[in-house]
């Protein structure tokens, strides 16, 4: 079972800051998703990623995936607090895996 | 559509007791699944189902029962639950296995074993 890492465990910043999270494994993926999950609700998912050192932008949320295919970051570029929420990565083996998530709070 | 739904939002048992945790999909997929979401654990596989007749074991299938009778439903059977499987459960549906494609999520099941 690949073993996907996500840092920090936890971030809180001000609203305008800037933030980057990490995903990290020792396996070669050969895709990777990111998804939001709000308080009270499921997962939705934000992003995949397919191609070794592949960007992708979506507003103000930049993926990139590494070019090795063993790690990703999310970067949020003038966080808001609609960007609060639990950030999780994933990747598929025979089933979908997911890391711990990392937990961010955008204070006004 | 109405996606992934599931009931009920909340519950609370007591040791011992048995529940079935329902959802529905309205988008005709063939791939379901069951999560439970504990505190710092990310998203663990409890069942999956690849279509009508067919389920198989995730990473913690112990203390848990699933059926897929139709394409649409997936019910979640919790016999003789424990203080261990208080969580978070979560239902989710794709159209494909492919790494590439979108799990839709379910609201979410919170449930306390006292």
């Amino acid at each position: 079972t690949q073993l996907l890492e996500q840092s920090p465990q936890f971030l809180s910043i001000q609203e305008g800051e800037n933030l980057t999270v990490y995903c990290n494994s020792s396996s070669v993926f050969s895709s990777l998703q990111w998804y939001r999950q709000e308080p009270g609700e499921g997962p939705v998912l934000l992003v995949t990623v397919v191609t070794g050192g592949e960007v992708k932008k979506l507003k103000r949320l930049t993926f990139q995936f590494g070019d090795a295919r063993k790690d990703s970051s999310l970067h949020i570029t003038a966080a808001q607090p609609g960007d609060t929420g639990l950030y999780l990565c994933a990747a598929y083996d025979y089933k979908l895996s997911f890391g711990a998530g990392t937990t961010v709070t955008v204070r006004a | 559509n109405a996606g992934v739904t599931q009931t009920p939002k909340f519950r609370i048992l007591k040791i011992g007791q048995s529940m079935t945790l329902q959802c529905a999909q309205d988008m005709n997929h063939n791939y379901m699944y069951w999560y439970r979401q504990d505190p710092g654990m990310g998203l663990k596989l409890i069942y999956y189902s690849v279509g009508a007749g067919i389920t198989d074991k995730g990473e913690v299938p112990n203390g848990y029962n699933v059926s897929r009778s139709t394409t649409e439903d997936f019910p979640l059977r919790l016999e003789l639950a424990a203080p261990s499987q208080t969580s978070v459960y979560f239902c989710a549906s794709s159209l494909t296995r492919l790494g590439t494609d979108t799990q839709y999520f379910g609201p979410g099941t919170r449930l306390t074993v006292l």
